[in-house]
């Protein structure tokens, strides 16, 4: 079944520990990206990449870090959390060839205390 | 930029009755529109875009959306509704014009189907 897997679904943590986000498609699309969604703002772009190696930064970049060394794999790290990144977190994928057709992970609720 | 907006933060309808979830937007250049539906716990869906071409534009499970220039819109439709399609959903645009990368959302809109 093509599918864009995040995990873990839920997660807690305190302020200031590294925590990894990952996320894997099986659909071999080269796009790949991140977002958080927040109640009022809806999705913002955390990052993205075109293809292995080759990252950039959305919108809203600042305390999180990726990235793309394999084209299934696209893991998000935030290397010190704090509580304003207790979010919804979302990764998608698409093909080139038919780029804004993304598909959707099922979402990280992350809650930073 | 670009931008979209979601006027309504909540659209209720009883089923069996049309419903519109309305979606404006703002580009320099000629738009590309999508809708996304988000179910409960579960990622968002792909819906229905425009590219270029007929104005109404069908998509997944009898939604249709219907883009009109003159007023920048691209609002969402459904002849009937369904209790099932309760759900959040999504407009977005991306400017040709500032790259692949910049698919924009507006903040969303709840659609609440009665029985």
């Amino acid at each position: 079944e093509a599918q864009v897997t995040q995990n873990p679904r839920y997660l807690i943590t305190v302020t200031g520990k590294k925590l990894t986000v990952t996320c894997s498609q099986n659909m071999n699309h080269e796009y790949m990206s991140w977002y958080r969604q927040d109640p009022g703002l809806g999705l913002r772009q955390i990052y993205y990449s075109m293809n292995v190696e080759v990252t950039d930064k959305g919108d809203v970049p600042e305390g999180y870090k990726v990235s793309r060394k394999e084209k299934r794999n696209f893991p998000l790290i935030l290397e010190s959390p704090s509580p304003n990144q207790t979010s919804l977190y979302f990764c998608a994928s698409s093909p080139i060839r038919d780029r804004e057709k993304l598909f959707f992970g099922s979402g990280t609720q992350l809650s930073v205390l | 930029a670009q931008s979209v907006a979601q006027p309504e933060d909540q659209v209720k309808v009883a089923e069996g009755n049309p419903l519109t979830v309305k979606c404006t937007y703002s580009v320099s250049g000629n738009p590309y529109l999508f809708w996304y539906v988000q179910y409960p716990n579960r990622g968002l869906q792909f819906l229905l875009k425009y590219i270029t071409g007929d104005n109404l534009v069908k998509g997944s499970y009898g939604f249709e959306a219907e883009f009109n220039k003159s007023q920048t819109s691209f609002h969402l439709k459904k002849p009937s509704a369904l209790v099932s399609d309760s759900a959040l959903y999504f407009c977005a645009v991306r400017d040709p014009n500032t790259g692949f990368q910049k698919l924009v959302f507006g903040t969303g809109t709840r659609l609440l189907v009665s029985p």
